[in-house]
């Protein structure tokens, strides 16, 4: 595709509902990362995949969060059991190597009631 | 702990002046630098990338400078104009390569 495309836009969910979010990342990216961003914060780095290998999930603030990349393109990003805390944008990036410009999607807008 | 700190307070400057912004860093010496925009309800857009061998970095209207000595980074609009007014994010990326951004600084270009 043209960009890096994230779905769904935007997502409300139950407190204690299970969400996930998808990122379809530039054809050909090895590279792929997820962050967190806050109202009026930047983003905050989540995990790291090179192809198909997570390489640093070290930013998932707890194992309620788990991330896929399983055949080294597509990516999910999976919420368990939300909570208010969570609610926040969800950007994901891709890039051709670790090293380079990183293009972001639009994100997806989580909000949790 | 590593730390990124950018002017927390919006920068507020005429159009046709030049707008500076900072980006301090501790605990950390990273081999990039890169600096992206992001306007309201959009993800960054990248806009340079400077590397810890080179001083200064310019692309049309845009100017940066990386001083690894006093772990700071630069990033200079000329010519500022009321389009150039969004968020501006500076991303120190050491060994892992991974982008650690800062909260950025708020620019608004007056008319």
């Amino acid at each position: 595709g043209a960009g890096v495309s994230q779905s769904p836009r935007y997502k409300v969910a139950k407190r204690g509902q299970d969400v996930a979010l998808r990122c379809d990342p530039i054809s050909g990216h090895v590279s792929l990362f997820w962050y967190q961003q806050a109202l009026g914060q930047g983003p905050e780095f989540l995990t790291y995949f090179q192809n198909e290998a997570q390489l640093d999930k070290s930013g998932l603030p707890s194992d309620r969060f788990f991330a896929e990349r399983p055949e080294g393109s597509v990516s999910t990003l999976k919420i368990q059991r939300t909570q208010q805390e969570d609610s926040a944008v969800y950007l994901c990036a891709s890039s051709t190597r670790g090293n380079t410009e990183a293009f972001f999607g639009q994100g997806t807008r989580l909000t949790v009631v | 702990s590593q730390k990124i700190e950018q002017n927390s307070e919006a920068l507020n400057i005429q159009e046709g002046k030049t707008a500076t912004l900072t980006c301090n860093y501790t605990n950390y010496s990273p081999a990039y630098l890169q600096w992206y925009r992001q306007d309201p309800g959009r993800g960054p857009v990248f806009l340079l990338l400077i590397r810890e061998n080179e001083k200064e970095k310019r692309k049309e209207r845009l100017k940066v400078t990386f001083d690894t000595t006093l772990k700071q980074s630069l990033f200079h609009i000329t010519a500022s104009q009321p389009a150039d007014s969004a968020t501006y994010l500076c991303a120190p990326s050491g060994g892992s390569y991974i982008p650690t951004f800062g909260r950025g600084t708020s620019l608004i270009v007056h008319p």
